[in-house]
């Protein structure tokens, strides 16, 4: 296993269209992260899964915002009718349920033009 | 409401120095905290993390010192290398337990 996988690494997409992104976690790992990180800033939670389940979800996640985690292995995340504020890295996480070391991925870089 | 920050934005060191990165922290329910070092376009990569019920704690060429008398964490790199060149982000688990909240990140440059 190679670490967390995230695809694609970059998109670009008009205002307005949605986009999927894909994030495979380490294989042994049942948390799964998603943060979104804008320039110069740290990252900012977005939501979290423990296996399939989607326990929590940031305030930051507005209502075009959805994330899955259908088999509790690969998840993804979608953006409809994107907006330019949505410009920013995506990133993935993953970590043991008991460890909450977590390890990220390279990131989805997204801009909305 | 709560945060994690940073003392200072950037830090140039000469290579062969040793380097020490800040950070505050306002929550005073933190239990784990980790540091975090970014390369440009790449994810946050983990360097070390260290639990409330400790004080320091040692890596290879990293130390972490945690005084939650003053809410303070700090990151030392002895013998800083041009590789080390990277954002540093604290970072600490929230009262969730589960989800990380960051701090804005020193940008550490490393001079020949």
């Amino acid at each position: 296993d190679t670490g967390v996988s995230q695809d694609p690494r970059h998109k670009i997409t008009k205002r307005g269209q949605n986009v999927t992104f894909r994030c495979d976690p380490i294989s042994e790992h049942n948390r799964l992260y998603w943060y979104r990180q804008t320039l110069g800033q740290g990252p900012e939670f977005l939501t979290y899964f423990q296996n399939e389940a989607q326990l929590e979800k940031s305030r930051l996640l507005s209502d075009r915002f959805s994330a899955e985690r259908p088999k509790g292995s690969f998840s993804t995340l979608e953006i409809q009718r994107t907006e330019q504020g949505d410009s920013a890295m995506y990133l993935c996480a993953s970590s043991l349920v008991l460890d909450t070391e977590a390890f990220f991925g390279q990131g989805t870089r997204l801009t909305v033009v | 409401g709560e945060s994690v920050g940073l003392h200072l934005p950037t830090l140039s060191v000469q290579e062969g120095d040793n380097s020490i990165i800040n950070c505050a922290y306002s929550n005073s329910a933190s239990d784990y905290f980790i540091w975090y070092k970014q390369e440009s376009g790449k994810g946050p990569q983990f360097i070390i993390d260290i639990r409330s019920n400790m004080d320091k704690r040692q890596g290879q060429r990293v130390t972490v010192l945690l005084n939650k008398t003053v809410k303070h964490l700090s990151l030392q790199i002895a013998a800083t290398q041009p590789g080390d060149s990277a954002v540093y982000f604290c970072a600490e688990a929230g009262d969730s337990g589960y989800a990380l909240n960051f701090g804005k990140g020193t940008s550490l440059l490393v001079t020949p």
